[in-house]
């Protein structure tokens, strides 16, 4: 069974509003999570490294203030876009290691569509 | 930073045959390589997955192979079926960093 789970699974909103997605993990717990975007017929790019406890840590290009994460328990992180725009629109996906292993399994993706 | 290259972009096999999808990395310190499947509008599901001490796996019908010195890994496919059609995407990652970079992706098609 899905050992990830995201909320809300897609998501409508009017440009400038805020919009928050969860992911957690089941049945373990994960001091780090990733957050990934995707756009239509095109890779998965990492955004940022959620670190329970501390700040995430956000690759190049991603801004911080727009993209809020906050990874206040050890099964629970959540991505805030803030005020988004249309091209903020994406499938988001997050990712969590299992264990201290390399493997990771993803979320179910959660579909962003701001008109 | 790691750099992952992905070849091809589209895939056409026929029903029965075998599927070669390759990828090379720019990062030698990279020593865990991922295979994920996505469907249409789905997670990215792994299937199978090599770490740099070991030069192939194979699970049933997949296997990888890896070449440290050259730096490129490769999925096969044998026996194909349709239910293979799906986007599938080949990732590197360092120990300890655990973050994926992930290649272009590869859409296989299954031909009946």
């Amino acid at each position: 069974g899905a050992v990830v789970s995201q909320h809300p699974s897609w998501v409508i909103c009017k440009s400038g509003t805020s919009v928050k997605i969860e992911c957690r993990s089941l049945d373990f717990q994960a001091t780090t999570m990733f957050w990934y975007r995707q756009f239509p017929k095109q890779s998965l790019m990492l955004m940022a490294t959620s670190n329970e406890g501390s700040k995430a840590t956000y690759e190049q290009g991603v801004e911080k203030d727009k993209f809020l994460i906050n990874h206040a328990s050890l099964t629970l992180s959540t991505l805030t876009v803030t005020s988004a725009h249309p091209e903020d629109s994406s499938f988001y996906i997050c990712s969590v290691p299992l264990g201290s292993q390399e493997t990771q399994y993803f979320g179910p993706g959660t579909r962003l569509l701001v008109l | 930073g790691e750099n992952v290259e992905q070849h091809p972009s589209t895939l056409s096999v026929q029903e029965g045959d075998s599927a070669v999808i390759k990828c090379t990395y720019s990062d030698s310190a990279s020593n865990y390589f991922p295979w994920y499947k996505q469907e249409l509008g789905k997670r990215p599901q792994l299937i199978i997955d090599i770490r740099s001490n070991v030069g192939e796996k194979k699970d049933q019908r997949i296997a990888v192979t890896l070449n440290k010195t050259a730096k490129h890994f490769s999925l096969h496919i044998t026996e194909t079926q349709p239910e293979d059609s799906a986007v599938y995407f080949c990732a590197a990652s360092k120990e300890g960093a655990q973050k994926l970079v992930f290649g272009q992706g590869t859409r296989l098609t299954i031909n009946p």
